[in-house]
């Protein structure tokens, strides 16, 4: 199976900040890398898929990059709703798999 | 718009059987594979499979293979998932969600999750 690992985790930032959370693949899976967002008591919902591509509906200050075993998800301007658990995945190959996740809280 | 509603909250006893459902609506039920995911208390998200809705076809995970069944009701379109030989370690909220369009592993929307727990 393909690991996924996460960091930092977990992540303390004020609003207004730029964060960025790292999660690297224990093998390549091209650019099959997803993140979600998942808030206390609810279901995840993507934010980026296939590495780089904004999900429809998301705020434009989500973005992702990488390829092959290395990826990161950029908050350019934290927003108070963004606190919350994220979590990236590999979509390159069954099964999927997911980070241990990133709990954003606030400083 | 796209939903998932899933079946209520379940408690039961080591060594039982579970079934949870799911039903898709806002869309054409058999144009998007449908996947099962777990979140045990305070922990991450494992991927326990996926079904096509218009075939049938499945793909578990081999940590849940001789214990998990995902079927389909198209006539009430309708998705299953059981999972059987429960542990403790079973305990967890259950998701469903829906493959995105073009994208077979990415996942959205999804169910709001059903919790099932495994007690003596």
């Amino acid at each position: 199976d393909i690991q996924m690992t996460q960091s930092p985790s977990p992540l303390s930032a004020s609003v207004g900040d730029r964060v960025t959370i790292t999660c690297r693949a224990s093998q390549s899976v091209s650019s099959h890398l997803n993140w979600y967002q998942q808030k206390q008591g609810r279901p995840p919902k993507v934010l980026i898929y296939a590495a780089s591509s904004l999900q429809s509906g998301v705020p434009s200050r989500f973005s992702g990059s990488g390829s092959g075993t290395n990826f990161t998800l950029t908050i350019s301007s934290l927003q108070p709703e963004d606190f919350a658990t994220y979590f990236c995945q590999q979509s390159y190959r069954t099964p999927y798999t997911f980070g241990q996740g990133t709990k954003l809280d606030i400083k | 718009q796209v939903q998932l509603v899933q079946s209520g909250a379940e408690v039961k006893k080591p060594g039982a059987s579970v079934m949870v459902s799911c039903r898709p609506s806002g869309y054409t039920f058999t144009a998007y594979y449908i996947h099962w995911v777990r979140q045990a208390p305070g922990q991450g998200l494992e991927w326990m499979g996926w079904l096509d809705p218009q075939s049938g076809g499945t793909n578990y995970a081999q940590n849940f293979q001789g214990r998990v069944t995902m079927t389909r009701d198209t006539s009430i379109s309708t998705v299953y998932m059981e999972l059987s030989r429960l542990t403790s370690d079973d305990t967890a909220v259950y998701f469903c969600a829906r493959a995105i369009r073009g994208a077979v592993g990415v996942f959205d929307p999804w169910g709001q999750g059903t919790l099932v727990t495994v007690s003596s």
